[in-house]
């Protein structure tokens, strides 16, 4: 089955503990972008990579980071959470070329509680 | 800065016709209009795109005005598993697209 898999679902963590999260896609895309949500403020764009060891910050990077080192990874870091990092996180895909680049695919999610 | 405008939230009853209404009066040429929905604190569905002919899909029919300024979604049998946010976008063929914070439809039974 054609999916975005983010890990974990939920995670509650403490100020300043470096934490990782994971997403992963068994499709070939070439595009990845995480996406946070908050209440009131709809999706917003934290990092993107439009291939293998190309990355390029979205609307919010602050406090982020990413790598693409393998073309289907693209996992989120935060080297030191903080409580405005609490959110929901959306890991996405999608095709650069061909009818398949016209939809992303997203993740499940992942809830962050920054404590 | 938001490029599109939805409504807030609107109500439909179930089995009748869903029309949301997005305007985009500050589109370009060569961006699209796309359509995504989210239930409930799920990812986000992509539903439907297009450029300036109206589109449809197994899910949803699209209609953008000549001008291109306004288009809207139409889910032609709405049910109650089709209440969700829904997101109107407008972007480039470049993969890169906002998300504004869209419109909640109810369908009531």
């Amino acid at each position: 089955e054609a999916q975005v898999t983010q890990n974990p679902r939920y995670l509650i963590t403490v100020t300043g503990k470096k934490l990782t999260v994971t997403c992963s896609q068994n499709m070939n895309h070439e595009y990845m972008s995480w996406y946070r949500q908050d209440p009131g403020l709809g999706l917003r764009q934290i990092y993107y990579s439009m291939n293998v060891e190309v990355t390029d910050k979205g609307d919010v990077p602050e406090g982020y980071k990413v790598s693409r080192k393998e073309k289907r990874n693209f996992p989120l870091i935060l080297e030191s959470p903080s409580p405005n990092q609490t959110s929901l996180y959306f890991c996405a895909s999608s095709s650069l070329t061909g009818q398949a680049r016209w939809g992303y695919t997203f993740g499940s999610g992942t809830r962050l509680t920054v404590v | 800065d938001a490029k599109t405008t939805q409504p807030t939230s609107m109500d439909c009853a179930e089995g009748r016709a869903a029309n949301l209404p997005c305007n985009h009066s500050t589109i370009s040429g060569n961006e699209y209009v796309y359509w995504y929905r989210q239930i409930h604190s799920q990812g986000p569905q992509y539903i439907i795109h297009g450029l300036k002919n109206n589109e449809t899909n197994e899910m949803a029919s699209l209609i953008i005005t000549e001008d291109r300024k306004s288009s809207t979604l139409i889910l032609p049998h709405a049910t109650l598993r089709d209440t969700a946010v829904y997101y109107c976008i407008v972007g480039g063929a470049t993969n890169k697209l906002i998300f504004g914070t869209g419109t909640l439809l109810a369908v009531q039974p």
